[in-house]
């Protein structure tokens, strides 16, 4: 079982969706939770992270983390275009400083 | 301020052949990261250094070697360059063992 899941997608939804992005994780060890977004041919930028388990927003991005399931999700409200992007997952443990990421999801908001 | 510089952009290498990838950063960040990023597979960690002299492996560090000199340099070596080394090669920093992570623009490689 790979440590961190993610749906590689594509997804493509229309503009103004509200978009729901997820990752399943089996480290129970993992605390911090952190999600990059990739630009097509370009490297990864911090898009925004929590701390154990609760919500975070940050704008039009929501991410959250249930540690009971092992679950983490973005949510991104009234998409736009330029969110057309690959969305990494990357969980981390405190013990190892070390991030993991998921596969990525594909997002495409069509105008 | 550049952030994190790579050089090449591209490069095809024949099997065999040896190159280094070049990561540059005037951050002034101490900790310095080589993933690898296959299609479909998200990133994986080759090597990263916690401070100049000091380097240790990653998920997959067969087939290269690093070497932290300074600070600001943190260049990546394939020796015996093999197909499955074909890959989108990405340089990152972080200051402490800083979850916020700041990568460069990535070498695309290529061996045939």
């Amino acid at each position: 079982q790979k440590e961190v899941e993610q749906d590689p997608g594509p997804l493509s939804v229309p503009e103004g969706a509200i978009v729901s992005l997820n990752c399943t994780y089996s480290n129970s060890a993992f605390q911090y939770f952190m999600w990059y977004r990739q630009y097509s041919r370009k490297g990864p930028e911090l898009l925004m992270y929590t701390y154990s388990s609760g919500n975070k927003e940050d704008g039009r991005f929501t991410a959250q983390v249930d540690k009971s399931s092992k679950y983490i999700s973005l949510f991104i409200r009234d998409s736009q275009p330029s969110d057309s992007a690959t969305y990494l997952c990357a969980p981390a443990s405190s013990n190892t400083g070390k991030l993991i990421f998921g596969q990525g999801t594909t997002l495409q908001v069509k105008p | 301020n550049a952030g994190v510089t790579q050089t090449p952009k591209f490069r095809i290498l024949k099997i065999g052949q040896s190159m280094t990838l070049q990561c540059a950063q005037d951050m002034n960040h101490n900790y310095m990261y080589w993933y690898r990023q296959d299609p479909g597979m998200g990133l994986k960690l080759i090597y990263y250094s916690v401070g100049a002299g000091i380097t240790d492996k990653g998920e997959v560090p067969n087939g290269y070697n690093v070497s932290r000199s300074t600070t600001e340099d943190f260049p990546l070596r394939l020796e015996l360059a093999a197909p499955s080394q074909t890959s989108v090669y990405f340089c990152a920093t972080s200051q402490g063992s800083g979850y916020e992570q700041y990568f460069g623009p990535g070498t695309r490689l290529t061996v045939t």
